[in-house]
């Protein structure tokens, strides 16, 4: 079955630190990955997914195969990138979620 | 052009109480999705329909109901609503490029 999993519940890191929220996933075969991101008061969105493999409001993300990873990344954080952020994998027709990180970049 | 609508926004019920909560898209989306989002457990799927007249369980399906009727509308049912279903519910239909798109959420009490 697939699973997707954030191991860090909560982030902290001062503005203009780099920060890299970590999803590691588990499925056989070659997944779609994306990251959605939810800022206060507004809907979850899109940030970015693996295919594209472009860079959205600075934050990059790479799948790794081997290590059957998909880590988001940017290297000078800002504080309006304070939000939840949540990786998810595309499987038979459907989106299964990870549990979230949220990330709080302080001034 | 709205995007995913949900009603209501918020919602408090009594244990045993019934409810539906509704859900419309306006962007001629085939697939569409409920979604439960607790702390620590992020988004669960609840119920999935991959088409008008088609629904399939995801992987919280116990104590909920969905209908799809038509192509625009994916509704929620809670026949008998327990605490255990306090959380903030998220229906969402997906793009021709498989891209999620999220209703605001109803946050829903249970007393």
């Amino acid at each position: 079955a697939q699973r997707v999993t954030q191991p860090e519940k909560l982030l902290s890191v001062f503005k203009g630190a780099p920060v890299e929220l970590k999803c590691n996933y588990s499925y056989s075969g070659s997944p779609e990955l994306f990251w959605y991101v939810q800022y206060s008061r507004q809907r979850l969105q899109l940030l970015l997914r693996h295919i594209s493999r472009e860079s959205i409001k600075g934050f990059t993300a790479d799948l790794n195969k081997g290590e059957t990873s998909f880590h988001l990344k940017k290297p000078f954080a800002q504080e309006e990138d304070s939000a939840m952020y949540y990786c998810a994998l595309y499987n038979f027709n459907k989106f299964y979620f990870g549990s979230g990180t949220k990330l709080n970049v302080k001034p | 052009n709205a995007g995913v609508t949900q009603t209501p926004k918020f919602q408090v019920l009594k244990t045993g109480q019934s409810m539906t909560l509704q859900c419309a898209q306006d962007m001629n989306h085939n697939s569409m999705y409920w979604y439960r989002q607790d702390p620590g457990m992020g988004l669960r799927l609840i119920y999935y329909s991959a088409s008008e007249g088609t629904t399939d369980k995801g992987e919280v399906p116990n104590g909920y109901n969905v209908s799809r009727l038509n192509k625009r509308e994916f509704s929620l049912r809670l026949e008998s609503a327990a605490p255990s279903q306090t959380s903030v519910y998220f229906c969402a239909s997906e793009g021709p490029v498989t891209e999620a798109f999220f209703g605001q959420g109803t946050r829903l009490t249970v007393v």
